[in-house]
């Protein structure tokens, strides 16, 4: 299976504070994506970065992609309440998508 | 545009019950897929259709069917419903790839299943 891990599985944080989550794939990959999940809801895209981009700015977000390590990070700079969510990786083969198991993110206000 | 919608947001089933969960897009995209999201595993793909007329299996189809019954709409079958398939289903959209960009998906609201 392509299915990536998130890491950590649970991340607790101050309003205010930057929040670092990571991502790590098994095969090569052509980009990688990131979306966000509020609870009981869908998910919406994030951010996309590709295969031959190390580093992504949008906004308040920063995305690394190390592929020679077969990881990524997201970074979620002065976050916000509204930052609670679960955040999952993405990569794709094609048409299919293979997300991993996700970092539950609480800022605490 | 309403993106994305699901029908139903709740179903409680008793074992071997059969029922279909609706999907509809209205952003004239080609691909759609079916997913399963469970406690710790993430989403799983169940079915995709990169197009309309075509359907093909993914991670976990047994137990599942699929219809692509035009562009807009692609339901998910369970015949004989079973414990294992409580979970909550996602369907997702996207665009005909045509460059950067068209590898985003984009997700309804979900639907909850419970299979007694």
């Amino acid at each position: 299976s392509q299915q990536g891990e998130e890491d950590p599985q649970a991340l607790s944080i101050q309003e205010g504070e930057n929040a670092t989550m990571n991502c790590s794939y098994k095969t090569s990959i052509n980009n990688l994506q990131w979306y966000r999940q509020n609870s009981g809801r869908g998910l919406v895209h994030l951010i996309l970065i590709r295969s031959n981009e190390r580093e992504k700015h949008s906004g308040r977000l920063r995305v690394t992609l190390d592929t020679s390590k077969k990881s990524s990070s997201l970074l979620i700079t002065a976050s916000r309440a509204a930052d609670t969510a679960s955040y999952f990786c993405a990569t794709n083969t094609g048409n299919q998508f293979y997300f991993g198991t996700g970092t539950s993110l609480t800022v605490i206000p | 545009n309403a993106g994305v919608t699901q029908t139903p947001k709740f179903q409680v089933l008793k074992t071997g019950q059969s029922m279909t969960l609706q999907c509809a897009q209205d952003m004239n995209h080609n691909s759609m897929y079916w997913y399963r999201q469970d406690p710790g595993m993430g989403l799983r793909l169940i079915y995709y259709s990169a197009s309309e007329g075509t359907t093909d299996k993914g991670e976990v189809p047994n137990g599942y069917n699929v219809s692509r019954l035009n562009k807009r709409e692609f339901s998910l079958r369970l015949e004989s419903a079973a414990p294992s398939q409580t979970s909550v289903y996602f369907c997702a959209s996207r665009p005909r790839r045509v460059g950067v960009g068209t590898d985003t998906q984009y997700f309804g609201p979900g639907t909850r299943l419970t299979v007694l």
